[in-house]
């Protein structure tokens, strides 16, 4: 089954703990992506990755880090979490080029809360 | 800038209504695609269609119908005969310009949809 897998899909954690997010695809996608979100705001980016070893800033990339060493997989790493970072983030992959091939699948979501 | 907004932040309908989730969209770029996604209580997004700049005809889906008229910068959606299992948050989202390249949607506020037995 084509599916995006996060993990872990619940975490609280206090400030200043570092933490990881996974997330992995099996649809051999090139495109890989991170969104919070966050009530009467919708889903905003924080980082995203157009292939291996190729990553950008998204527009709220402040306070996470990420890698793709591999193209399956895409964490996000929260070297030193604030509160501020509580929210519900999601992991996206799609095929590249060209958004009209091919829409944005969704993890089912991490919810994190710091503490 | 882009924008879209869901002006109706939660609606509540009885069953077998007909119930409509507006959304208002801003860009400069003619080339662009239009979303809708559905969150379950569950949480996951579920995707429900795209809808390219240049594709103005609405689209039916079983109980589910897209209505996207560029004159008024507005993609609604439409859900006939609701039932229970329509209960959701629904997000619009606009994807257009330099932001196409990252992928980087830009979502509305979301619609909470409580369909009442």
């Amino acid at each position: 089954e084509a599916q995006v897998t996060q993990n872990p899909r619940y975490l609280i954690t206090v400030t200043g703990k570092k933490l990881t997010v996974t997330c992995s695809q099996n649809m051999n996608h090139e495109y890989m992506s991170w969104y919070r979100q966050d009530p009467g705001l919708g889903l905003r980016q924080i980082y995203y990755s157009m292939n291996v070893e190729v990553t950008d800033k998204g527009d709220v990339p402040e306070g996470y880090k990420v890698s793709r060493k591999e193209k399956r997989n895409f964490p996000l790493i929260l070297e030193s979490p604030s509160p501020n970072q509580t929210s519900l983030y999601f992991c996206a992959s799609s095929l590249f080029p060209g958004l009209g091939s091919g829409e944005l699948f969704f993890g089912e979501g991490s919810r994190l809360t710091v503490l | 800038a882009q924008k879209v907004t869901q002006a109706q932040t939660e609606i509540s309908v009885v069953e077998k209504e007909d119930v409509t989730l507006d959304c208002v969209y801003e860009t400069r770029d003619t080339t662009y695609y239009l979303f809708w996604y559905k969150q379950p209580p569950s949480g996951e997004l579920v995707f429900l269609i795209r809808r390219n700049s240049f594709d103005e005809q609405n689209e039916i889906s079983g109980r589910y119908s897209w209505n996207f008229q560029k004159s008024t910068s507005s993609f609604n959606f439409t859900i006939t005969a609701s039932q229970v299992v329509d209960s959701a948050v629904y997000f619009c989202a606009l994807i257009s310009g330099v932001d196409t390249g990252r992928r980087a949607l830009t979502f509305g506020s979301g619609t909470r949809l409580q369909v009442q037995p």
